[in-house]
C-alpha cells in the first residue's frame, strides 16, 4: 500500500508553546488529508478534513484557532497545536487519500505530551 | 446520530479463531471497514465490505455483515501472536468521514 509519514513520532513541549506536526504522502498525491485525535484506550476522533489548496473543514467542537491545519501541497499537510496545554496531550494521527471512495492510508501517529 | 460500538477486550489462545463484533446505528452506511492498530502505530486497513454484501473472505479474515441488525463481525482464523493489536471497525456514508468504533483489544496467548 501507499505510505504516509508523520513527523515527529513523539514530541514533548512546554505549556504555552506551539507544536507543528507534519503529514506527508510519500508515493502518491493526497487530494484529501484527515487529522484524528486518539485519547488513551479510546477511539479515533476526526478533528478536521483538508483538501489541497482549501481551508480545512473542522468537526464540531474542534477549535480551528487552536488546531491550525495547512494543506499547501498534494503531499504535505501540517497540524499546528497553538498555545499547547496539558489537556492537548494525545496521540494525533493523519490519513491521506487520492480521490473519493478510495482507501485512506494512515500515518504512524504522533504522541504529543505537553508538560 | 452516528455511533459505533465494540466490546473492549478479547483474549484467545494461539491457533483458535477470534471473532470481533461491532454494532453501528446509521443504516445509511455504504462501506464498513476493519482496521488494525499495533502499539504506538497508525492504523492499517485490513479489509472492508460494501453495505450490499453479506460476507467477504480474505485469507484468514472473514467479515460478516448483518444489515438488518446493524452488526458487523471480523473473524480471524488460526489466530497468531502477531495478531495481538487493537481492532477498529469504522463506517462511512460515502463521504470522506469515517466513524470509528471504540476499538477491541485482542490478546493472543500461547
Amino acid at each position: 500500500g501507499a505510505v504516509v509519514s508523520q513527523h515527529p513520532s513523539w514530541v514533548i513541549c512546554k505549556s504555552g508553546t506551539s507544536v507543528k506536526i507534519e503529514c506527508r504522502s510519500l508515493d502518491f498525491q493526497a487530494t484529501t488529508m484527515f487529522w484524528y485525535r486518539q485519547f488513551p484506550k479510546q477511539s479515533l476522533m476526526l478533528m478536521a478534513t483538508s483538501n489541497e489548496g482549501s481551508k480545512a473543514t473542522y468537526e464540531q467542537g474542534v477549535e480551528k484557532d487552536k488546531f491550525l491545519i495547512n494543506h499547501a501541497s498534494l503531499t504535505l499537510s501540517t497540524l499546528t497545536v497553538t498555545s499547547a496545554h496539558p489537556e492537548d496531550s494525545s496521540f494525533y494521527i493523519c490519513s491521506a487519500r487520492n480521490g473519493v471512495n478510495t482507501e485512506a492510508f494512515f500515518g504512524q501517529g504522533t504522541r504529543l505530551t505537553v508538560v | 446520530g452516528e455511533d459505533v460500538e465494540q466490546s473492549l477486550f478479547l483474549s484467545v489462545r494461539e491457533g483458535d479463531s477470534s471473532v470481533i463484533n461491532c454494532t453501528y446505528t446509521d443504516s445509511s452506511s455504504t462501506y464498513l471497514y476493519w482496521y488494525k492498530q499495533e502499539p504506538g502505530a497508525g492504523l492499517q486497513l485490513l479489509t472492508y465490505i460494501f453495505s450490499n454484501m453479506d460476507m467477504k473472505q480474505d485469507q484468514r479474515l472473514t467479515v460478516l455483515l448483518n444489515k438488518k441488525d446493524k452488526h458487523l463481525s471480523l473473524r480471524i482464523a488460526d489466530t497468531q501472536t502477531g495478531d495481538s493489536a487493537i481492532y477498529f471497525c469504522a463506517e462511512s456514508m460515502g463521504t470522506d468521514k469515517l466513524i470509528f468504533g471504540t476499538g477491541t483489544r485482542l490478546q493472543v496467548f500461547p
